[in-house]
Formats: C-alpha cells, structure tokens, sequence
C-alpha cells in the first residue's frame, strides 16, 4: 500500500516553456503533499507544503510566481514549473502524508526528471 | 551548518562484513528521525524510523543519541544489493518538513 505515482517520469523542454508534473497518491488519501528538488549529488530540498484545497506554503527561497502547485483532491496534487529555464533542470520528487501529525510518515513518488535546454 | 550532516562516503565494503556511519543534525527540537535509502536516480524509500530506544530490522541498526545529536546505521553482513545512497532524514521540529542529508553513498564489493 501507499503508492504515490508521478507524471511524466521525465521531460526535456524548451527554455521559456511551462512544465506541469502531477502527483497522485493511488491507494490513500494525502491530507498533506510535499514537494522537493534534488540536484545532482545533493540532498532533497523542501520546495513547498500543499494541503488540499489551500494555498501551498513555499519555503525560503522558492518562488512561488514561478513554481505553481495546486492540490485539488486529496489524490492529486500537481506543480507547475512556469518559464522554466535551464537551471530549474532537475529532479522533482513529490511525496504524500495520509494524516496530519509531525510524525507522519511521507511515501514519496518516483520521482520527475526535468531537462530544460 | 548544514542542519544535517553526512558523510558522503563512499564506504566501500566487502560483502558479509559490517558497516556503520553516523549523520548528525543541528536542531534539538526535532522530533522523529529515519533512515531513507535512495538507489541511483530513484526516489527515496523509507528504510527504518529511529527511535530512542534504538531499534532493529533484521541486517539494519538504528541507534539515536539525542544528547549529542547524531543517530546511525548499522549495517551487518552486507550484500551487493544493500549498494545505496543512504539518507539521514530528520523532523525539523515543524509539522510534517523533513531536512535531508546528503547522504552517504555504500558501495558492497563481492
């Protein structure tokens, strides 16, 4: 149980171009979706909080105007990466969060490969 | 500082033998610690929670020091398949946001 599914698993765009990845949680009902970042040889960085059917708090640092994430159901959350440019490449993980303590545990997606060329 | 630390290894081991590292976090009001491993251009999986207490799971060993801390991994008679980046994963004490490590990379050699 608790699979959390990502599409596309990858995408390679054209700079200037938006990218929307979506975020499902398959077999429970994520009351909290996370999103991070993760370039290469570095850890995950908290990009930003979603919780259904409010506006997602964004960490410092994150530009909310760029990266856009809109959790409609307790299924589904998705990001949108608003005039990406090549160094926005890189691997963005969701995960999901079935309750709404500090102790939670998150079951993160595969995962969406981004290439911005 | 980095609020949580790792060495990024790698440790290279030979297979059947133990391995063990440490990862250390700056926040003492964390609340719960784990254990994720990530294989190459995967996502991470959860490997174990950490408890005070310690806490074992089968060939895995977690131990926690708040005092000091640190918590690490214990890894007894390794097989090639336990070759990971293994990430410290810590509760910054605010709901719900995990602090990743680096992560330290494992390489079992037959």
């Amino acid at each position: 149980g608790a699979v959390v599914s990502q599409h596309p698993s990858w995408v390679i765009c054209k700079s200037g171009t938006s990218v929307k990845i979506e975020c499902r949680s398959l077999d429970f009902q994520a009351t909290t979706m996370f999103w991070y970042r993760q370039f290469p040889k570095q850890s995950l960085m908290l990009m930003a909080t979603s919780n259904e059917g409010s506006k997602a708090t964004y960490e410092q640092g994150v530009e909310k105007d760029k990266f856009l994430i809109n959790h409609a159901s307790l299924t589904l959350s998705t990001l949108t990466v608003t005039s990406a440019h090549p160094e926005d490449s890189s691997f963005y993980i969701c995960s999901g969060a079935p309750g709404a303590g500090a102790t939670d545990t998150q079951y993160f997606g595969p995962g969406t490969r981004l290439t911005v060329l | 500082r980095k609020e949580v630390e790792q060495d990024p290894g790698p440790f290279n081991v030979p297979e059947g033998a133990t391995v063990a590292f440490n990862c250390t976090y700056s926040n003492s009001a964390s609340q719960s610690f784990f254990w994720y491993r990530q294989d190459c251009r995967k996502e991470p999986k959860l490997l174990m929670s950490v408890y005070s207490s310690g806490n074992e799971d089968g060939r895995f060993t977690a131990q926690l020091n708040r005092a000091s801390q640190y918590i690490s991994l214990l890894i007894r008679d390794s097989k090639l398949s336990d070759s990971a980046t293994y990430l410290c994963v810590v509760n910054k004490g605010s709901w719900g946001k995990l602090q990743f490590g680096a992560g330290t990379q494992v390489v079992v050699t037959p």
